[in-house]
């Protein structure tokens, strides 16, 4: 079935470096994408969404791009910190008859190595 | 402002007995998501809520599983007669609208015995 996933399950960045998640999603007739932050033992935390009506989006470091032509989103986060280490999710707004829920990929690790 | 609060935030229960989950979403917001996140997986939809329309249940594994939600915000998620495939973390989340952003609740982490 179609879902969306990611291209790493895990990435390893230096303090201070830049990091860039991917995610590959496969319903071009998806509109809506969220990335999620989350820490061990903590629920996702919402960082950022994008529509499918615009191709980048930036909040506070983050900035999160979407390629429709390849169907692929990213997650870039500036200046990385030690903070920032925890499981990053993309996720797409369901599609079909269930267009409420998200559909979640597995995940990827980010590591920040001080 | 207070988020998605869920209790318990631990739950072992022994194989064959019925949980109830509660879920208080962030006040104003029309829609409730569930879902259940298994160790070192991707969380999985259950079921959702929006106003007062009919839930979506497509999510849900079995008939084991009900939720409700009274008054347009409170939720509880029953899983009746517990096997042990259903220990997992369970998710709530609420939002504006169905397309607007999903915050989060801290979750509720069952373990079936």
């Amino acid at each position: 079935g179609e879902s969306v996933g990611l291209h790493l399950p895990t990435l390893s960045v230096q303090e201070g470096d830049n990091s860039i998640i991917n995610c590959a999603y496969s319903n071009s007739a998806s509109d809506y994408f969220i990335w999620y932050k989350q820490e061990s033992g903590k629920g996702p935390q919402f960082i950022i969404d994008i529509r499918s009506n615009m191709d980048k989006r930036q909040g506070q470091r983050v900035t999160v791009l979407l390629n429709k032509t390849v169907k692929h989103l990213s997650l870039q986060i500036a200046a990385t910190q030690p903070g920032d280490s925890a499981v990053y999710f993309c996720a797409e707004r369901g599609y079909g008859g269930s267009q409420g829920n998200l559909i979640f990929g597995k995940g990827t690790k980010l590591s920040v190595k001080p | 402002g207070a988020g998605v609060s869920q209790s318990p935030s631990n739950k072992v229960t022994e194989k064959g007995k019925d949980v109830e989950l509660r879920c208080d979403p962030i006040s104003g917001h029309t829609a409730l998501y569930w879902y259940r996140q298994s160790l070192g997986q991707g969380l999985e939809f259950l079921i959702y809520f929006q106003g007062n329309s009919a839930p979506d249940k497509s999510g849900l594994p079995s008939d084991r599983f009900s939720a409700e939600r009274t008054g347009g915000s409170v939720s509880t998620l029953t899983i009746q007669r517990t096997q042990q495939e259903d220990s997992a973390v369970y998710l709530c989340a609420s939002s504006l609208g169905e397309d607007t952003a999903q915050y989060f609740g801290p979750g509720t982490r069952l373990t079936v015995l």
